[in-house]
């Protein structure tokens, strides 16, 4: 069965630390999107990789970082210079970066006290 | 400044009946429209997609119509089941065509269907 495996579902960090979210796909997708989705709010786009070994920022990449070693892994970080950490991140894929649906993970709850 | 504007937060509607979730936005820009459906505790699904040169789409109880000039489209579900209670994003992109890297989505919907 192939899609979209977020781990783990729910992550409980203390301020300061670093924490990373992992996001595997067997899709064979060449797209990859990390968003964050805030309460009452939109999915707002963290970064993007449309090839392995690049990556791209969205609208909200500050205090995040990213790599793509490998065509199935994007993992996300969540540095301490993240101001507001504490939200659901969802990762997802598309086959290509333009006029694909996007298959999306089933997220991860990120709670920093 | 919101581009994509989803004014009402949820919606009850007797089973078997028309759902009709509204969508509007600001850039003019946009070209490539989608919905995706969200249930708790789950990432979303991609549910129908709608190209700026057509004013309608459908795919079996779903229909998505696009009004340019408005600058709104509309998700319609008939006949509408219990299993359509969800959360419904409207999403757009402009150039690139369908970029994904420039979608930008609404807040949702929570649809609710009442048997």
């Amino acid at each position: 069965d192939g899609g979209i495996t977020q781990s783990p579902k729910y992550l409980f960090r203390k301020e300061g630390q670093n924490v990373t979210l992992s996001c595997e796909q067997n899709l064979n997708h060449d797209a990859m999107y990390w968003y964050r989705q805030d309460p009452g709010q939109g999915l707002r786009l963290i970064y993007y990789s449309q090839i392995v070994n690049d990556f791209q920022k969205g609208d909200i990449a500050e205090g995040y970082s990213v790599s793509r070693e490998k065509k199935e892994s994007f993992p996300l970080t969540v540095t301490s210079a993240q101001k507001n950490p504490t939200a659901f991140y969802l990762c997802a894929s598309s086959i290509r970066a333009n006029d694909s649906p996007l298959h999306f993970g089933n997220g991860t709850r990120l709670t920093v006290t | 400044d919101q581009q994509v504007k989803q004014n009402s937060p949820s919606l009850s509607v007797q089973e078997g009946r028309i759902s009709i979730l509204n969508c509007d936005y600001t850039n003019s820009m946009f070209d490539y429209f989608l919905w995706y459906k969200k249930y708790p505790a789950e990432g979303p699904t991609f549910l129908i997609s709608i190209s700026s040169i057509k004013d309608k789409n459908e795919d079996g109880r779903f229909t998505v119509f696009l009004n340019k000039s408005a600058k709104h489209l509309s998700l319609h579900i008939v006949p509408s089941q219990p299993g359509d209670s969800a959360v419904y994003f409207c999403a757009a992109s402009g150039s690139p065509y369908g970029a994904n890297s420039k979608l930008t989505f609404g807040k949702g919907i929570t649809l609710s269907v009442r048997p």
